[in-house]
């Protein structure tokens, strides 16, 4: 699978939008992009996953470029609630094997 | 978290005593997972299970052992544990879900190992 670089931190003031990067050069074609937060303490959490076009669910948008080599995590209204730490992986989807985590982008969101 | 559970939920043990990890699973899912997390280090992959006696080594698999028997229970064991144990330790189920292949996460066992 290939790897993918995140900025260690970001902030973002409650109630306006949050804009996590991702950078993931090597994606080959055949796989996706995937994210996941982990709110302290808890167990990571499945966000929104897509291939080549923009994807939008109930949690978040993501955006991913032409080129497919970066994309960016979008909560469109952050909440306090929303601060954790947020992780993007590229995996070939139906692999199953040695799924690996970054350290992701610990997003603080302020009141 | 629903349809995975971890037990136990903490433990604390002594240097150089065994520990098994149990996680449980009620979606019957093939793929399952151990991962530890640290402070600086992020989620390592310890271990998986791709199906029933069928597992393999992840990053960080030294002084641990898994067993599959059954599609429901992935074992972690600590044959001797050391202080370098103390983490974290997160079981994760692999499923489709809408149409995405999502991992699910227990809500994680803390050991601490003195």
């Amino acid at each position: 699978d290939a790897k993918t670089t995140q900025p260690p931190s970001m902030d973002c003031a409650e109630g306006r939008a949050a804009n996590l990067p991702c950078n993931h050069s090597t994606i080959s074609g055949n796989e996706y992009v995937y994210w996941y937060r982990q709110i302290h303490s808890q167990g990571p959490q499945y966000i929104i996953h897509g291939l080549k076009n923009n994807e939008t669910n109930e949690m978040a948008s993501l955006i991913i470029t032409e080129d497919r080599k970066s994309s960016t995590l979008i909560l469109p209204h952050a909440t306090l609630r929303d601060t954790a730490v947020y992780y993007c992986i590229v995996r070939v989807d139906g692999s199953n094997y040695k799924l690996t985590f970054g350290k992701g982008t610990l997003l603080t969101v302020n009141p | 978290d629903a349809g995975i559970t971890q037990s136990p939920r903490h433990k604390v043990t002594e240097t150089g005593t065994p520990v098994t990890l149990r996680c449980h699973q009620t979606e019957n899912h093939r793929y399952m997972y151990w991962y530890r997390q640290d402070p600086g280090h992020g989620l390592r992959l310890i271990h998986y299970s791709y199906g029933v006696k069928d597992t393999d080594k992840g990053e960080v698999s030294d002084g641990y052992s898994v067993s599959r028997s059954k599609t429901e229970d992935f074992l972690l064991t600590l044959e001797s544990a050391t202080s370098s144990q103390t983490s974290v330790y997160f079981c994760a189920i692999s499923g489709w879900t809408g149409g995405a292949n999502v991992l699910t996460f227990g809500a994680g066992s803390r050991l601490t190992v003195l």
